[in-house]
Formats: structure tokens, C-alpha cells, sequence
């Protein structure tokens, strides 16, 4: 059964650069299948989609969010990571690390979620 | 693309209840919905409109048609309040729903 952990510092400074991993258990980071993800949640609000990206390279983003993410899948380790530049305080949320399928029409539904990593931005 | 959901949703225990998300010709799309529990990350109930994955009750089941898409939970219980989500894919992007709490009473 496919296994998402996420990881990474609890508190980033505002200017500096968001640095995020998730370890793939359980399955393949390599499957065709798959399309590895982020999704966000500042604290009492709702669901935000950051990108989600496939072992081969593709990429998809949300526009607003674009010029300051980078997104990598490193197979030898089945982990893959996100970069969000230049954050600030509206950064703040719970990153979830997802597994997401698709399908003809495009990206699909994400299962199952990493448990959620709390990220403060603040100096 | 904007998925609009009522921001809560009462049902009194073992009653039905029924979480809508609004949406442009969202009956053309593939919906998904998630369950969030307090302080829990979200859990997929229902996919591609109608679906459920392995594990989910018969309770839970959804639909979707012209510009709403709907999730419907039966003999409501305790244990379904929660937040509640629809996600689509519209024009290379991800669209979630503003969520609705469901409460029971």
C-alpha cells in the first residue's frame, strides 16, 4: 500500500526559500502511473494545489505560484521534493505530499496524502 | 473555474445528508471529494463522480449533473463530521471547493 512521509523545517524565515521532501513507500516513484504533488492549507482555511509532477520530467503548476516553485523527483531514493522561493508570511501553511492519478482529461484525484507538514513563515 | 460549497451542512443522526458543489458545466468534469477530520489530513471518499475506493462505506456515494455535483451520506453518523471537499481539473490547473463542514446533530 503506497506510503507518503513528508518532511522538512517547521519555521522558514520571509525572503528565504522552502525546501520540502517526501519518501514514497510501498510503491514505485517511478510508476507511469502516478503524478506526485503538493497541496497546501494555511491554518483555518481550505485546500490550495501548489504543482505535481511525473517521474519523467512533467510538470504542472498553479499560474500564480509558477515563477517561484521547482519541483524534483529523485528515483534512486523514491523521494521527491518542492522549492517556494522568496516566501512570505501568506505562505504559512500544513504542505501535504500526495500521490495523484490522471487520466485522458488530465490530473485526476490525489491518494492517498502524506500526514502534513507545518511550515511557519515568520522571522 | 470556481467550485462554490455551502460553508456548513447540519443532518440530524441517521438522517441523509447531501454536500453540493457548484460549478460551470461541472457535470462534463471528473469530480473527486475528501473528508478532512480535525487536525487530519484529507482522505478520499469519492472519485471520478461516482466512485468509492477501497474501504469507504456504502453510506457514501456521489453524483454530478449540469452545474452541481453532490456528495450524499446516508444513516449520517457521529463519526462523518467533518470538512468536506470537491477537487476538479479545469484548464491544466487543480480547483478544490472552499469545503463545507458537515455537523451532526
Amino acid at each position: 500500500q503506497l506510503q507518503l512521509q513528508g518532511s522538512g523545517p517547521g519555521l522558514v524565515k520571509p525572503s528565504e526559500t522552502l525546501s520540502l521532501t517526501c519518501n514514497v513507500s510501498g510503491g514505485s516513484i517511478s510508476s507511469r502511473n502516478y503524478y506526485w504533488g503538493w497541496i497546501r492549507q494555511p491554518p483555518g482555511k481550505g485546500l490550495e494545489w501548489i504543482g505535481s509532477i511525473h517521474y519523467g520530467g512533467s510538470t504542472h503548476q498553479k499560474p500564480s505560484l509558477k515563477s517561484r516553485i521547482t519541483m524534483s523527483v529523485d528515483t534512486s531514493i523514491n523521494q521527491f521534493s518542492l522549492k517556494l522561493t522568496s516566501v512570505s508570511v501568506a505562505d504559512t501553511a500544513v504542505y501535504y505530499c500526495v500521490s495523484g492519478t490522471y487520466s485522458v482529461f488530465g490530473l485526476d484525484y490525489f491518494d492517498p496524502w502524506g500526514q502534513g507538514t507545518l511550515v511557519t513563515v515568520s522571522s | 473555474y470556481e467550485l462554490t460549497q455551502s460553508f456548513s451542512v447540519s443532518v440530524a443522526l441517521g438522517q441523509t445528508a447531501r454536500i453540493t458543489c457548484g460549478g460551470n458545466n461541472i457535470g462534463s468534469k471528473n469530480v473527486h471529494w475528501y473528508q478532512q477530520m480535525p487536525g487530519q489530513a484529507p482522505v478520499l471518499v469519492i472519485y471520478r463522480d461516482n466512485n468509492r475506493p477501497s474501504g469507504i462505506p456504502e453510506r457514501f456515494s456521489g453524483s454530478n449533473s449540469g452545474n452541481t455535483a453532490t456528495l450524499t451520506i446516508s444513516r449520517a453518523q457521529a463519526g462523518d463530521e467533518a470538512d468536506y471537499y470537491c477537487q476538479v481539473w479545469d484548464s491544466s490547473t487543480v480547483v478544490f471547493g472552499g469545503g463545507t463542514k458537515l455537523t451532526v446533530l
